[in-house]
């Protein structure tokens, strides 16, 4: 089953608040989860991403948890900021393919209120 | 260092036409990836090229073809526009010399079809 099942669909939080987005798949193949920002007009950026050997991974304010057994992933955002307003897509690499091909979650638009 | 670039940035057809999009890959990287974004939706992998060969292909129609230059640019030609291919083009960009690269996104072609 080559999907990512991304929630919630859209999220609002206040400033300073720690939004989380939660991914789930099925493939146990995936061997790389990255997250991509992505603005109104422009195409995604990465984030962050992690490899399922490793169950948390930090870079400034953004925290991957990855939970290996339960093929979840989640996304929080420490000290959200209004900023930080995009939509956000989590994925997943087929790591029996020689090429990269990414499997993208639905997509998450995150709204931070000042 | 220049990123990735797609040109061109807005592109209105008509039904049944012909059309081609353009990718310049990340300076250092020699594969690219081809990704259709519905709006509201996530990325899906179109096909991609490396060593101007179609490496792998995702679940698109033959009516969407393309091709890879020897200095690694790209292009995406679709034939017979339907209505439904009305998307954001996004190319992105790695290196094909290890699984294990992280891949960069143009900031897309936005196509309508009219």
């Amino acid at each position: 089953q080559q999907q990512v099942k991304q929630s919630p669909q859209s999220l609002i939080v206040q400033k300073g608040g720690i939004p989380i987005i939660n991914c789930a798949y099925e493939n146990t193949a995936f061997d790389y989860f990255p997250w991509y920002q992505q603005f109104p007009g422009k195409g995604p950026a990465l984030l962050i991403a992690i490899r399922p050997d490793v169950s948390e991974k930090k870079e400034g304010r953004f925290t991957i948890s990855f939970n290996k057994s339960a093929k979840q992933f989640s996304l929080h955002i420490m000290d959200s900021q209004p900023g930080d307003s995009a939509t956000y897509f989590c994925a997943a690499r087929l790591g029996s393919s020689n090429t990269g091909k990414l499997i993208f979650g639905q997509g998450t638009t995150l709204q931070v209120k000042p | 260092d220049a990123g990735v670039t797609q040109s061109p940035t807005h592109l209105i057809k008509t039904r049944g036409q012909q059309v081609t999009l353009r990718c310049s890959p990340k300076s250092g990287h020699d594969t690219v990836s081809w990704y259709q974004q519905a709006l509201g939706q996530g990325p899906q992998f179109i096909f991609q090229y490396y060593e101007e060969e179609e490496r792998q292909r995702g679940n698109f129609p033959d009516r969407f073809s393309g091709h890879q230059f020897p200095n690694y640019s790209s292009e995406l030609n679709v034939n017979a526009l339907l209505l439904g291919d009305s998307a954001l083009y996004l190319c992105a960009s790695s290196w094909g010399g290890a699984m294990n690269t992280e891949a960069f996104f143009g900031q897309g072609t936005r196509l309508t079809v009219v």
